[in-house]
């Protein structure tokens, strides 16, 4: 089967910094993903990592390990606005047609 | 123009009635996607369209019946759903359904299903 675990909630104060977890056990896959969505929004693309190391975007880091197939997303500097639920997702191959598979997603509560 | 469109945001049926949900984008993106997504759950790939084509089928009941008239629309036919059925429905579009680059979805805000 596939799987992709992460923490269920994580809470951190504004100004931190914050790591939320992903580890994945996938028939395939391509690379990482990370999406955010807002209470009642829709997902939207933070970072993608298909080879191992650190992507960097902005306040937001992306990490992969292929060979513990482990990642995570790094949140700095961390505002109000971050509250939201984070999940990873596998892009996985269906033949002709690659497949997003998403992790079981952390509820990111950001306080004053 | 980054979006995608659906409507209605909100539906409410019974288990006996047929609805329609529609999607819509005008990014020239070749791949759509119905993902179902409950509660503080994440969501759950349904179909793929790959090229007006049905390309994936996550063995999802034949009471759920997708369409692809043109690159740029995709509806999702309903019809006899029960009430665990209840959910919001996201659409979601790439630029392509494989190759190089990120394969990043943009997702539409979804419809939001209650089924009685």
């Amino acid at each position: 089967g596939q799987s992709l675990e992460q923490p269920s909630e994580v809470t951190a104060v504004e100004g931190a910094i914050v790591q939320i977890n992903c580890t994945y056990q996938t028939s395939g896959f391509y690379g990482l993903s990370w999406y955010q969505q807002h209470d009642g929004g829709a997902p939207t693309f933070l970072s993608y990592n298909a080879l191992d190391g650190l992507e960097e975007t902005g306040r937001f880091s992306s990490f992969l390990s292929r060979s513990d197939s482990y990642g995570y997303l790094l949140l700095q500097e961390l505002q109000m606005k971050d509250s939201a639920s984070y999940f990873c997702a596998v892009r996985d191959h269906g033949g002709a047609t690659n497949k997003l598979i998403f992790g079981t997603g952390t509820l990111l509560a950001v306080q004053p | 123009d980054t979006e995608v469109t659906q409507t209605p945001k909100h539906l409410v049926m019974g288990m006996t009635n047929k609805k329609s949900l529609k999607c819509e984008q005008h990014m020239g993106h070749r791949a759509m996607y119905w993902y179902k997504q409950k509660a503080k759950k994440p969501p759950e790939l349904m179909f793929v369209y790959s090229y007006e084509k049905l390309s994936i089928n996550e063995s999802v009941p034949s009471r759920f019946s997708p369409e692809c008239p043109n690159s740029s629309l995709l509806n999702l036919h309903l019809h006899a759903l029960q009430p665990e059925d209840s959910a919001l429905y996201l659409c979601a579009s790439s630029q392509a359904p494989a190759g190089p680059g990120t394969g990043e979805l943009f997702f539409g805000e979804g419809s939001r299903l209650t089924v009685l």
